[in-house]
Protein backbone atom coordinates (compact mmCIF):
# COMPACT_ATOMS: atom_id res chain seq x y z
CA UNK A 1 0.00 0.00 0.00
CA UNK A 2 1.03 3.28 -0.53
CA UNK A 3 0.67 6.81 1.44
CA UNK A 4 1.30 10.44 1.37
CA UNK A 5 1.85 12.58 3.94
CA UNK A 6 2.21 16.48 3.48
CA UNK A 7 4.45 17.86 6.41
CA UNK A 8 2.47 21.24 6.73
CA UNK A 9 -1.05 21.51 6.63
CA UNK A 10 -0.60 25.59 5.87
CA UNK A 11 2.37 27.20 5.35
CA UNK A 12 2.28 31.48 5.08
CA UNK A 13 4.82 32.98 3.43
CA UNK A 14 5.22 36.71 2.33
CA UNK A 15 5.70 37.80 -1.48
CA UNK A 16 8.87 37.58 -2.97
CA UNK A 17 10.20 34.87 -0.28
CA UNK A 18 11.35 31.65 -1.34
CA UNK A 19 9.03 28.68 -0.29
CA UNK A 20 8.98 25.01 0.10
CA UNK A 21 6.11 22.46 0.42
CA UNK A 22 6.70 18.97 1.91
CA UNK A 23 5.74 15.87 1.04
CA UNK A 24 7.10 12.43 2.17
CA UNK A 25 5.32 9.36 0.93
CA UNK A 26 5.48 5.73 1.33
CA UNK A 27 5.22 2.36 -1.07
CA UNK A 28 6.82 -0.83 -1.59
CA UNK A 29 7.55 -0.22 -4.94
CA UNK A 30 8.74 2.56 -7.34
CA UNK A 31 6.14 5.47 -7.81
CA UNK A 32 5.15 7.89 -10.09
CA UNK A 33 4.71 11.24 -8.33
CA UNK A 34 2.90 14.17 -8.51
CA UNK A 35 1.77 17.98 -7.10
CA UNK A 36 -1.27 19.43 -8.04
CA UNK A 37 -2.78 22.89 -7.61
CA UNK A 38 -6.07 23.90 -6.40
CA UNK A 39 -7.33 27.60 -6.74
CA UNK A 40 -10.17 28.76 -5.10
CA UNK A 41 -13.06 27.76 -6.09
CA UNK A 42 -11.98 25.21 -8.79
CA UNK A 43 -10.64 21.91 -9.58
CA UNK A 44 -7.47 20.34 -9.30
CA UNK A 45 -4.66 21.40 -11.91
CA UNK A 46 -0.94 19.29 -12.25
CA UNK A 47 1.97 21.57 -11.52
CA UNK A 48 4.24 18.86 -12.19
CA UNK A 49 5.12 15.08 -12.29
CA UNK A 50 8.23 12.52 -11.82
CA UNK A 51 8.24 9.34 -13.54
CA UNK A 52 11.95 8.76 -14.09
CA UNK A 53 15.33 9.98 -15.60
CA UNK A 54 16.46 13.61 -13.44
CA UNK A 55 15.60 14.00 -9.80
CA UNK A 56 14.79 17.86 -10.54
CA UNK A 57 11.61 18.14 -12.25
CA UNK A 58 10.26 21.29 -13.31
CA UNK A 59 6.67 22.69 -13.78
CA UNK A 60 4.87 25.35 -14.39
CA UNK A 61 4.49 28.76 -12.54
CA UNK A 62 8.84 28.42 -11.80
CA UNK A 63 7.79 25.48 -9.63
CA UNK A 64 10.25 22.74 -9.28
CA UNK A 65 10.08 19.73 -7.08
CA UNK A 66 13.05 16.96 -6.23
CA UNK A 67 12.82 13.61 -6.05
CA UNK A 68 14.71 11.96 -3.37
CA UNK A 69 14.64 8.47 -3.38
CA UNK A 70 16.33 7.43 -0.08
CA UNK A 71 14.73 9.93 1.92
CA UNK A 72 11.60 9.35 -0.03
CA UNK A 73 10.64 12.79 -0.04
CA UNK A 74 9.48 14.95 -3.43
CA UNK A 75 9.15 18.63 -1.56
CA UNK A 76 7.53 21.41 -4.05
CA UNK A 77 9.96 25.01 -4.08
CA UNK A 78 9.56 27.90 -5.63
CA UNK A 79 12.61 30.77 -5.18
CA UNK A 80 10.40 33.77 -5.48
CA UNK A 81 6.23 33.31 -4.98
CA UNK A 82 3.20 35.61 -6.09
CA UNK A 83 0.44 36.68 -4.38
CA UNK A 84 -0.89 34.67 -7.58
CA UNK A 85 0.47 31.37 -5.85
CA UNK A 86 -1.79 31.30 -3.03
CA UNK A 87 -3.80 28.07 -3.30
CA UNK A 88 -4.09 24.71 -2.30
CA UNK A 89 -0.94 22.24 -3.22
CA UNK A 90 -1.51 18.38 -3.41
CA UNK A 91 1.29 15.88 -3.73
CA UNK A 92 -0.13 12.22 -5.17
CA UNK A 93 1.81 9.31 -5.92
CA UNK A 94 0.93 6.46 -8.03
CA UNK A 95 2.01 2.82 -8.59
CA UNK A 96 3.50 2.34 -12.18
CA UNK A 97 2.55 -1.38 -11.90
CA UNK A 98 0.13 -3.50 -10.42
CA UNK A 99 -3.45 -3.63 -11.35
CA UNK A 100 -4.96 -0.42 -9.43
CA UNK A 101 -4.94 0.95 -13.35
CA UNK A 102 -3.79 4.23 -12.77
CA UNK A 103 -5.27 5.11 -9.31
CA UNK A 104 -2.93 7.83 -7.44
CA UNK A 105 -3.62 8.24 -3.98
CA UNK A 106 -3.68 11.98 -2.50
CA UNK A 107 -2.12 13.99 0.22
CA UNK A 108 -4.57 16.01 2.54
CA UNK A 109 -2.94 19.46 0.89
CA UNK A 110 -0.89 21.92 2.01
CA UNK A 111 -2.56 25.69 1.95
CA UNK A 112 -0.02 28.22 0.15
CA UNK A 113 -1.24 32.16 1.71
CA UNK A 114 1.24 34.59 0.29
CA UNK A 115 0.89 37.97 1.97
CA UNK A 116 1.76 40.97 0.58
CA UNK B 1 -12.39 22.07 -25.86
CA UNK B 2 -14.56 22.55 -22.21
CA UNK B 3 -12.39 19.42 -20.54
CA UNK B 4 -14.16 18.24 -17.88
CA UNK B 5 -17.43 19.82 -16.99
CA UNK B 6 -19.48 18.57 -14.04
CA UNK B 7 -23.41 19.21 -13.70
CA UNK B 8 -24.57 20.82 -11.09
CA UNK B 9 -21.90 23.37 -9.36
CA UNK B 10 -23.96 23.21 -6.48
CA UNK B 11 -27.49 21.08 -4.63
CA UNK B 12 -28.80 20.90 -1.52
CA UNK B 13 -30.32 17.23 -0.28
CA UNK B 14 -32.76 16.30 2.10
CA UNK B 15 -31.77 13.05 3.92
CA UNK B 16 -33.01 10.20 1.98
CA UNK B 17 -33.44 11.98 -1.04
CA UNK B 18 -31.74 10.98 -4.51
CA UNK B 19 -29.75 12.52 -7.44
CA UNK B 20 -27.04 12.09 -10.08
CA UNK B 21 -24.17 14.17 -10.84
CA UNK B 22 -22.83 14.14 -14.03
CA UNK B 23 -19.27 14.55 -15.31
CA UNK B 24 -18.56 14.65 -18.91
CA UNK B 25 -15.30 15.41 -21.31
CA UNK B 26 -14.47 16.57 -24.07
CA UNK B 27 -11.33 14.89 -24.72
CA UNK B 28 -11.54 11.36 -25.76
CA UNK B 29 -10.19 10.08 -22.58
CA UNK B 30 -10.24 6.55 -21.71
CA UNK B 31 -10.27 6.88 -17.95
CA UNK B 32 -12.62 8.87 -15.64
CA UNK B 33 -12.25 8.97 -11.44
CA UNK B 34 -15.03 10.43 -9.24
CA UNK B 35 -13.19 11.65 -5.98
CA UNK B 36 -14.89 13.33 -2.66
CA UNK B 37 -12.94 16.43 -1.24
CA UNK B 38 -13.23 17.04 2.45
CA UNK B 39 -11.46 19.25 5.05
CA UNK B 40 -8.04 18.22 5.59
CA UNK B 41 -8.62 14.89 3.81
CA UNK B 42 -7.26 15.13 0.93
CA UNK B 43 -9.27 13.42 -2.26
CA UNK B 44 -10.54 10.34 -1.91
CA UNK B 45 -11.71 8.00 -4.74
CA UNK B 46 -14.97 6.82 -4.74
CA UNK B 47 -15.55 4.70 -7.99
CA UNK B 48 -13.70 5.02 -11.53
CA UNK B 49 -13.63 3.58 -15.03
CA UNK B 50 -11.17 2.20 -17.40
CA UNK B 51 -13.54 2.87 -20.57
CA UNK B 52 -16.59 2.67 -21.68
CA UNK B 53 -19.53 0.06 -20.17
CA UNK B 54 -16.96 -0.36 -17.08
CA UNK B 55 -16.54 1.01 -13.82
CA UNK B 56 -14.67 -0.30 -10.36
CA UNK B 57 -14.81 0.54 -7.06
CA UNK B 58 -12.26 2.99 -5.41
CA UNK B 59 -11.65 3.81 -1.94
CA UNK B 60 -14.60 4.86 -0.50
CA UNK B 61 -17.77 3.72 -2.67
CA UNK B 62 -20.42 2.61 0.04
CA UNK B 63 -23.42 5.07 -0.72
CA UNK B 64 -22.66 5.84 -4.33
CA UNK B 65 -23.15 3.77 -7.68
CA UNK B 66 -22.12 5.11 -11.33
CA UNK B 67 -22.39 4.26 -14.69
CA UNK B 68 -20.45 4.82 -18.04
CA UNK B 69 -22.54 4.01 -20.79
CA UNK B 70 -21.06 6.50 -23.03
CA UNK B 71 -16.82 7.07 -23.66
CA UNK B 72 -17.29 10.67 -23.15
CA UNK B 73 -20.14 10.33 -19.40
CA UNK B 74 -19.37 9.46 -16.28
CA UNK B 75 -22.44 9.41 -13.73
CA UNK B 76 -22.58 9.12 -9.89
CA UNK B 77 -25.96 8.51 -7.94
CA UNK B 78 -26.86 8.79 -4.72
CA UNK B 79 -29.50 6.43 -4.03
CA UNK B 80 -30.36 7.71 -0.58
CA UNK B 81 -28.48 10.88 0.35
CA UNK B 82 -26.96 11.19 4.30
CA UNK B 83 -25.25 13.88 5.89
CA UNK B 84 -22.28 12.48 5.82
CA UNK B 85 -22.01 12.73 2.23
CA UNK B 86 -21.84 16.50 1.98
CA UNK B 87 -18.62 17.42 0.30
CA UNK B 88 -17.00 18.85 -2.64
CA UNK B 89 -17.19 16.15 -5.72
CA UNK B 90 -14.66 16.18 -8.35
CA UNK B 91 -14.32 14.22 -11.45
CA UNK B 92 -11.37 13.90 -13.45
CA UNK B 93 -10.49 11.94 -16.78
CA UNK B 94 -6.85 11.20 -18.12
CA UNK B 95 -6.10 9.41 -21.56
CA UNK B 96 -4.53 6.35 -20.69
CA UNK B 97 -3.50 5.05 -17.28
CA UNK B 98 -3.62 7.84 -14.56
CA UNK B 99 -0.39 5.81 -13.17
CA UNK B 100 1.75 8.44 -15.48
CA UNK B 101 -0.61 10.56 -17.02
CA UNK B 102 -2.11 13.61 -15.66
CA UNK B 103 -5.43 13.75 -14.72
CA UNK B 104 -7.89 16.67 -15.34
CA UNK B 105 -10.16 18.15 -13.23
CA UNK B 106 -13.36 19.31 -13.43
CA UNK B 107 -14.37 22.29 -11.26
CA UNK B 108 -16.30 20.55 -8.34
CA UNK B 109 -19.85 20.08 -7.32
CA UNK B 110 -20.61 21.36 -3.58
CA UNK B 111 -23.45 18.88 -2.57
CA UNK B 112 -24.91 19.88 1.02
CA UNK B 113 -27.10 16.85 2.82
CA UNK B 114 -29.48 18.52 5.64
Amino acid sequence: AQSVTQLDSQVPVFEEAPVELRCNYSSSVSVYLFWYVQYPNQGLQLLLKYLSGSTLVKGINGFEAEFNKSQTSFHLRKPSVHISDTAEYFCAVSDPGGTNAGKSTFGDGTTLTVKP
Amino acid sequence: NAGVTQTPKFRVLKTGQSMTLLCAQDMNHEYMYWYRQDPGMGLRLIHYSVGEGTTAKGEVPDGYNVSRLKKQNFLLGLESAAPSQTSVYFCASSYTSGRYNEQFFGPGTRLTVL
